[in-house]
């Protein structure tokens, strides 16, 4: 059962325009969530974090947002550029219980000239 | 962030055989994990390499299958032992200071077996 779902596996956006990726989780017990970043060859990379004390976090062009709620997340980039082409992977752990960071399945992203 | 380095980066296995995945942080860490990505899959948590200790593996890994060391706060490898095809995957080491802070990958190993 994935409890972290990231429901588009490609997301295809021109560069200089917004890059949105979304992701769903299942587990209400989950309050820190993160982004990956990963490249061919490479393993993945912290890009930002979000507890779910908070709605949204900034950092530089990337921007988490988060509605407990809808047990959604997303995160914008912008503007994108050729270099953020990559697989995002979207992660969640629930910091009072056994913390252990669940991933989903990534989404890649294509920034087109 | 640690600096975290992991060898080999790629190998070609026959089938039965075993592998020994190293993996070495520059500087002393609290929490280090093995991950495991299969084709088009997530990265899934194979086991907490315990220092000093045995490592505590999740529901589908077993030691005997993924025997892990950590003999001290900077180094520990994963092996994959007697492996199948179904091993084929990338093996990737990562660690974590405190759990408020995130994990930081090594570079992975993609592991081939024929």
């Amino acid at each position: 059962d994935q409890q972290v779902k990231q429901n588009s596996p490609s997301l295809s956006v021109q560069e200089g325009r917004i890059s949105i990726l979304n992701c769903d989780y299942t587990n209400s017990m989950f309050d820190y969530f993160l982004w990956y970043k990963k490249y061919p060859a490479e393993g993945p990379t912290f890009l930002i974090s979000i507890s779910s004390i908070k709605d949204k976090n900034e950092d530089g062009r990337f921007t988490v947002f988060l509605n407990k709620s809808a047990k959604h997340l997303s995160l914008h980039i912008v503007p994108s550029q050729p270099g953020d082409s990559a697989v995002y992977f979207c992660a969640a752990s629930a910091r009072n219980r056994d913390d252990k960071i669940i991933f989903g399945k990534g989404t890649r992203l294509h920034i087109l000239p | 962030s640690a600096v975290i380095s992991q060898k080999p980066s790629r190998d070609i296995c026959q089938r039965g055989t075993s592998l020994t995945i190293q993996c070495q942080v520059d500087s002393q860490v609290t929490m280090m994990f093995w991950y495991r990505q299969q084709p088009g899959q997530s990265l899934t948590l194979i086991a907490t390499a315990n220092q000093g200790s045995e490592a505590t593996y999740e529901s589908g890994f077993v030691i005997d299958k993924f025997p892990i060391s950590r003999p001290n706060l900077t180094f520990s490898t994963l092996t994959v032992s007697n492996m199948s095809p179904e091993d084929s995957s990338i093996y990737l080491c990562s660690v974590r200071q405190n759990y408020n802070s995130p994990l930081h990958f090594g570079n992975g190993t993609r592991l081939t077996v024929t």
